[in-house]
């Protein structure tokens, strides 16, 4: 079965530290995302990457940055936490280079900022 | 700019009741529609891809459709097991910049 893993499900941390989520797939995908999700906004794009090293900006970057160092490894890192960025976070990949409609997703990192 | 716009925004239906939510989009051509299930506290899951009007796709008492202007998902003698919050998102044609419309909470009674 295909899996999709957030190393944490829920985190606690203070405004102005870094946080650091991490996504793991083992599915043998090139494409992963990261979205945060509100209510009343939906799910909006963050960071995407379509191959190792390489990393494009979604529609809200701001305050984030991503690290794919390996193919399986999606991390997005947040510099300096602020209590905006208080979301829950999804990660998600897709089999096909290219095709980003049929998502898999983790089962998401809820993050409070204090 | 694409908009998806689904509506109702929330459901509450009878174990049995049979009902459909609508997913209305606005794109400079379409690569696709995609439906998921999301359950409370968790990440959404795949349910279908459509891709042009007039297609249809049947998972166990969920079916769903699209014409041009918007896709509808019929959910068929719903069960308790039904209840989550369903999401259509549409991929324009040119790119892969995927929308996701804010969602219909589904809550089927017993």
């Amino acid at each position: 079965d295909v899996k999709v893993t957030q190393s944490s499900r829920y985190l606690v941390k203070r405004t102005g530290e870094k946080v650091f989520l991490e996504c793991v797939q083992d599915m043998d995908h090139e494409n992963m995302f990261w979205y945060r999700q509100d209510p009343g906004l939906g799910l909006r794009l963050i960071y995407f990457s379509y191959d190792v090293k390489m990393k494009e900006k979604g529609d809200i970057p701001e305050g984030y940055s991503v690290s794919r160092e390996k193919k399986e490894r999606f991390s997005l890192i947040l510099e300096s936490a602020s209590t905006n960025q208080t979301s829950m976070y999804l990660c998600a990949s897709t089999r096909r280079k290219g095709s980003t409609g049929e998502l898999f997703f983790g089962e998401g990192s809820r993050l409070t900022v204090l | 700019e694409d908009q998806v716009t689904q509506s109702p925004e929330a459901l509450r239906l009878q174990e049995g009741e049979s009902s459909s939510l609508n997913c209305s989009y606005t794109v400079s051509g379409l690569r696709g529609l995609f439906w998921y299930r999301q359950d409370p506290g968790k990440g959404p899951e795949f349910l279908f891809t459509l891709y042009s009007a007039g297609e249809e796709k049947e998972k166990e008492r969920l079916k769903a459709t699209l014409t041009k202007k918007e896709s509808f998902l019929h959910i068929t003698a719903p069960k308790p097991e039904d209840s989550a919050t369903y999401l259509c998102a549409v991929q324009e044609a040119a790119g892969n910049k995927l929308t996701f419309g804010g969602g219909t909470r589904v809550l089927v009674k017993p």
